[in-house]
């Protein structure tokens, strides 16, 4: 079965650094995600994206984070200049429509740890 | 804004049916989801429910809805090893899209041998 995947499944940085979080959807699939958890907290939306653009963000999507999809298959969360509150699980996620019985798929994971 | 609770730990026999519940606060029409973590990986989709079913049924899974309590519950049957993991239940306004999901915390379900 066709599935997301994400690398790096962890990612180690220090404070200030820029990272980017990779991300190959479901190569038939429109609509993209990025969702994180904080250990021990829920998962939270953070921006979903479709025909190359953001169609939607959250409070927590600021100026430090960008979206791109550079090529026809990956799909990168950059987060410019890291703070600690940033380390968490990022999952990528898409779906092939954006409503709600076209099932969201989501990756494993990057564990972003930032000291 | 909305909410979703569950209780944060389960630990059954193997063999023995798992009722993992769910609360929520939404009260129009919505999805109401329930994924399955194992460490490591992802969240892989179980099934889902609109708001309109009482129930749905798939192999070993039953989702049942009452939308009076706004209560939802996941019971396996005949539990094995192999479904230990974190389930959270996942809610959604039809109105919204994905963007709009609310996920619980999670409840861990310990299969014990």
């Amino acid at each position: 079965e066709p599935e997301v995947t994400q690398t790096p499944s962890h990612q180690v940085t220090q404070m200030g650094q820029e990272v980017i979080l990779r991300c190959v959807p479901i190569s038939n699939h429109l609509y993209f995600y990025w969702y994180r958890q904080i250990l021990g907290q829920k998962v939270e939306f953070l921006v979903s994206f479709y025909n190359n653009e953001i169609s939607e963000k959250s409070e927590i999507f600021d100026d430090q984070f960008s979206v791109e999809r550079p090529d026809g298959s990956n799909f990168t969360l950059k987060i410019r200049s890291t703070k600690l509150e940033d380390s968490a699980m990022y999952f990528c996620a898409s779906s092939e429509a954006s409503t709600l019985n076209s099932p969201l798929h989501f990756g494993n994971g990057t564990r972003l740890t930032v000291t | 804004g909305e909410d979703v609770e569950q209780s944060l730990f389960l630990s059954v026999r193997e063999g023995d049916s798992s009722v993992i519940n769910c609360t929520y606060t939404d009260s129009s029409s919505t999805y109401l989801y329930w994924y399955k973590q194992e460490p490591g990986a992802g969240l892989q989709l179980l099934t889902y429910i609109f708001s309109n079913m009482d129930m749905k049924q798939d192999q070993r899974l039953t989702v049942l809805l009452n939308k009076k309590d706004k209560h939802l519950s996941l019971r396996i049957a005949d539990t094995q090893t192999g479904d230990s993991a974190i389930y959270f239940c996942a809610e959604i306004p039809n109105s919204g899209g994905y963007q709009k999901v609310t996920f619980g915390t999670g409840t861990k379900l310990q299969v014990i041998p």
